[in-house]
């Protein structure tokens, strides 16, 4: 059973506009969520994250938004950039649990020029 | 600071070996998890070891084993190969409980044949 869902494999965009990547999760016990960012032959490399009590979080073009009541979250890039395609996993897990981060499976974004 | 390594970067083995991977997480960290990325399943939790103990386990057959050293340094062992353990092993590192964040090695390419 996959406790997060991204049912997006992949996503192409235009250069300049907004992406928007989601994640759905079942579990109701997540209260802190991670997005990564993939290049390939690269390890993840944390993105931004949020946390439950929060419903957005902000850093320069990227803005995660939670909407706890429906187990979703999104990823907003504004404005999208050609270095901004890889791949994109979204990650939750329980603070003060197992703290073990339950990982999406990816969706893959093309910014063209 | 230096990043989290991982050696070898790739690795090709025959059915029925046994691989060991090493990952020697980022000065200080205590906290080493272990990731198998494939393309069907995404990220998948495997281990996390704190101070030397393992604390998570994932939900893979006993042929996957780790430790951690007392300098916190890592070692992931498979056993017994099969065509189906051909993946991206990814070892990541947090400075310390809650693992809310973790940092992400390059990753070992290990190809079964």
């Amino acid at each position: 059973d996959q406790q997060v869902k991204q049912n997006s494999p992949s996503l192409s965009v235009q250069e300049g506009r907004i992406s928007i990547l989601n994640c759905d999760y079942t579990n109701s016990m997540f209260d802190y969520f991670l997005w990564y960012k993939k290049y390939p032959a690269e390890g993840p490399t944390f993105l931004i994250s949020i946390s439950s009590i929060k419903d957005k979080n902000e850093d320069g073009r990227f803005t995660v938004f939670l909407n706890k009541s429906a187990k979703h979250l999104s990823l907003h890039i504004v404005p999208s950039q050609p270095g901004d395609s890889a791949v994109y996993f979204c990650a939750a897990t329980v603070q003060g649990g197992s703290e073990k981060l339950v990982f999406g499976k990816g969706t893959k974004l093309t910014v063209n020029p | 600071k230096a990043g989290v390594t991982q050696t070898p970067r790739y690795l090709i083995k025959t059915r029925g070996q046994q691989v060991t991977l090493s990952c020697s997480p980022i000065s200080g960290h205590r906290s080493v998890s272990w990731y198998q990325q494939t393309p069907g399943q995404g990220l998948q939790f495997l281990f996390e070891y704190f101070s030397e103990t393992q604390r998570n386990k994932g939900n893979f057959p006993g042929r996957f084993s780790g430790r951690q050293f007392s300098n916190s340094r890592s070692e992931m062992n498979v056993s017994t190969l099969e065509l189906g353990d051909s993946a991206l092993y990814l070892c990541a590192s947090s400075l310390e409980i809650p693992r809310v964040k973790e940092f992400f090695g390059p990753g070992t390419r290990l190809t079964v044949l």
